[in-house]
């Protein structure tokens, strides 16, 4: 399983923009780069994902380097909320596709 | 959005018996459903995964005796943990992905937090 690497922790102020690193040199043609979110006592809660091209949605945006070996999700306002352990992955083509997580980012954010 | 549920929510049990976990995709039909488990301030871990109408795959160093993995629709698998003991309580977390959308995101249920004592 190809794996990412990200810093262990990251701090930001309330409504400034957040850049996450992940790095993931290994990536395979076909693993599709996968961002989840947790909060303390509860299941992860999907964030986004893309391929090759940038992506943007609702949550966050998703910068792809061309390489693809690595990604940076923008928070583009901090929020109290958006308080939570951050994780990159690598998800396999496929229904089947498995997540493996690594140890993420813990992202504090400050009034 | 699609839901995963998961019941219990928690559970307490005494050492030597099993519990089991269910995990049911609310609105979407699920061919495949992943479980995890979680131990205080670690990462997930994955388990098994649960594939409808046949048996799971589990991952390496995880028992198939011990945590017994039933996926017998396309909204439901269940986790049962079999003769707990206290090194088994954690956090069991399962996932899903909607049928047919390949690499697409996945998603998690609440979490069950089992305690054996």
């Amino acid at each position: 399983d190809a794996k990412t690497t990200q810093p262990n922790s990251m701090e930001s102020n309330e409504e400034e923009p957040v850049h996450l690193p992940c790095n993931h040199s290994t990536i395979s043609g076909t693993d599709y780069i996968h961002w989840y979110r947790q909060l303390p006592s509860q299941g992860p809660e999907y964030v986004i994902h893309g391929l090759t091209s940038n992506v943007n949605n609702r949550m966050a945006s998703l910068a792809i380097a061309e390489d693809r070996k690595s990604s940076t999700l923008i928070l583009h306002r901090a929020t109290l909320r958006d308080a939570a352990v951050y994780y990159c992955i690598l998800r396999e083509s496929g229904n089947t596709g498995k997540l493996i997580f690594g140890q993420g980012t813990t992202l504090q954010v400050k009034p | 959005g699609a839901v995963v549920s998961q019941h219990p929510s928690w559970v307490i049990c005494k050492s030597g018996t099993s519990v089991k976990i269910e995990c049911r995709s609310l609105d979407f039909q699920a061919t495949t459903m992943f479980w995890y488990r979680q131990f205080p301030k670690q990462s997930l871990m994955l388990m098994a995964t649960s594939n409808e109408g046949s048996k799971a795959t589990y991952e390496q160093g995880v028992e198939k005796d011990k945590f017994l993995i039933n996926h017998a629709s396309l909204t439901l698998s269940t986790l049962t943990v079999t003769s707990a003991h206290p090194e088994d309580s954690s956090f069991y977390i399962c996932s899903a992905s909607i049928a047919g959308v390949r690499a697409g995101e996945l998603f998690f249920g609440e979490g069950s937090r089992l305690t054996v004592l």
